[in-house]
């Protein structure tokens, strides 16, 4: 098993593109996460999803949107970039019973300029 | 927002030694309680998790879960030089659906 995969790894925008982040995992896990990653913050939630077609907002939902169409594929998505937006972020999905433990993706490094 | 508080560190130890990382939490209904090891540069990998009172064991780590007194902590036992990273503790809260509220980690370095 490959796990979560995320793509790219690395990627500048410029202020105002937009751009789609890769999400995909193996493990057929319902439950799948996007988290940011400032540093000295901590991981934030930026959504969430509990099955094909079911998203929902976490702690910092602003300037992103997310669709499950399917139970591998989670892609996140940046509208009209920002600075504040540069952050590494990661993909991590989960199994349900007995904790819920999440796995993570490498992640991906995103600037804003 | 439901607490999840870390000391940053550095916390040094010299190789062979334990160490010992803590984790206090704000809600009392949380369920599960995870540690992960991120090194510099790469994604949190999980070392472990436990959701019952006491001790779990595995390997050189033993988490140790008090929900009285809500903390929960990571033991390393025979610390080694490739054990220097930051320890990431998360909390599965009573209220937060399936998300995990993470602390801000603990960075240790294990010295040769």
């Amino acid at each position: 098993n490959a796990g979560v995969t995320q793509t790219p790894k690395f990627r500048i925008l410029k202020i105002g593109q937009s751009m789609t982040l890769q999400c995909t995992q193996d493990m057929n896990h319902n439950y799948m996460y996007w988290y940011r990653q400032d540093p000295g913050m901590g991981l934030k939630l930026i959504y969430y999803s509990v099955g094909a077609g079911i998203t929902d907002k976490g702690e910092v939902p602003n300037g992103y949107n997310v669709s499950r169409s399917t139970t591998e594929d989670f892609p996140l998505r940046l509208e009209l970039a920002a600075p504040s937006q540069t952050s590494v972020y990661f993909c991590a999905s989960s199994r349900d019973l007995p904790a819920y433990e999440q796995y993570f993706g490498p992640g991906t490094r995103l600037t804003v300029t | 927002q439901k607490e999840v508080e870390q000391n940053s560190g550095p916390l040094s130890v010299p190789e062979g030694a334990i160490a010992s990382l803590n984790c206090t939490y704000s809600d009392r209904g949380s369920q599960s309680f995870f540690w992960y090891r991120q090194y510099s540069g790469k994604s949190p990998e999980l070392i472990m998790f436990i959701y019952s009172n006491g001790d779990k064991e595995d390997g050189r780590f033993t988490a140790q879960l008090n929900k009285a007194s809500q903390y929960v902590s990571l033991l390393i036992r025979d610390s080694q030089p490739s054990d220097s990273a930051t320890y990431l503790c998360a909390v599965k809260g009573s209220n937060s659906g399936y998300a995990l509220n993470f602390g801000k980690g603990t960075s240790l370095l294990v010295t040769p």
